[in-house]
């Protein structure tokens, strides 16, 4: 069974505090590996997809990086703008469904 | 392009009434799936289509949970009867199978509330 665990559940940061979520995987193979972001009352939005160890991904001051067993998103000097839930997901090779974790919780203070 | 459209976006009920929930794909997008989130579990797959036919309803709760694709951009989610633990975000989401990554796109949910 496909498991996604995302690390911290919740994290605070000053604006210009950089910083890394974590979600590590298992899965029998990994078909692909998907970052959303979500904001209160609204639904995920995709971020990134990666595919193969060492891809790396990046948008404005998000950077997603992939390893056989987890992945990294990358926050660099964030905005108080960047304060969202962000939710990894993986999709194993022979699906098309995919296993989401429970996100971690990033608010960003000016 | 127009993304996936939901409907209604919040629903306030009594329990045993019934429920039905509404989702338009994207359009060229051949897959819709339906989720639910909750705070203790999180998005939780419920059921798939692919051209229209289901493929995994494996994570649907329930006999009261029904879903149904008419046609190839429509779906309705029904809860019949409903209960008050049915209480969360619904979302549904729009992908083109096949296509490299398979990116799923979704809706911006209705929020049940049963009572």
């Amino acid at each position: 069974e496909d498991q996604v665990t995302q690390s911290p559940e919740a994290l605070r940061l000053q604006e210009g505090e950089s910083s890394s979520l974590n979600c590590s995987y298992t899965v029998s193979g990994l078909r692909g590996l998907f970052w959303y972001r979500q904001d209160p009352g609204k639904g995920p939005e995709f971020l990134f997809t990666l595919y193969s160890a060492g891809e790396e991904k990046e948008k404005e001051r998000l950077k997603a990086t992939l390893t056989k067993k987890e992945s990294f998103l990358h926050i660099t000097a964030p905005k108080p703008e960047d304060s969202a839930t962000y939710l990894c997901a993986v999709q194993d090779s022979g699906y098309s469904t995919l296993t989401f974790g429970k996100g971690t919780m990033l608010l960003v203070s000016p | 392009d127009a993304g996936v459209i939901q409907s209604p976006r919040h629903e306030v009920t009594e329990m045993g009434q019934e429920v039905t929930l509404r989702c338009k794909l994207i359009s060229g997008h051949n897959s819709l799936f339906w989720y639910r989130q909750t705070m203790m579990r999180g998005l939780e797959l419920l059921i798939y289509f692919n051209n229209n036919v289901p493929i995994d309803d494996s994570g649907m709760p329930e006999d009261r949970f029904s879903a149904k694709m008419p046609n190839a951009s429509f779906s309705t989610l029904k809860i019949q009867p409903s209960e008050p633990r049915d209480s969360a975000v619904y979302f549904c989401a729009s992908s083109l199978l096949g296509a490299l990554g398979e990116t799923q796109y979704f809706g911006p949910g209705t929020r049940l509330l049963v009572l």
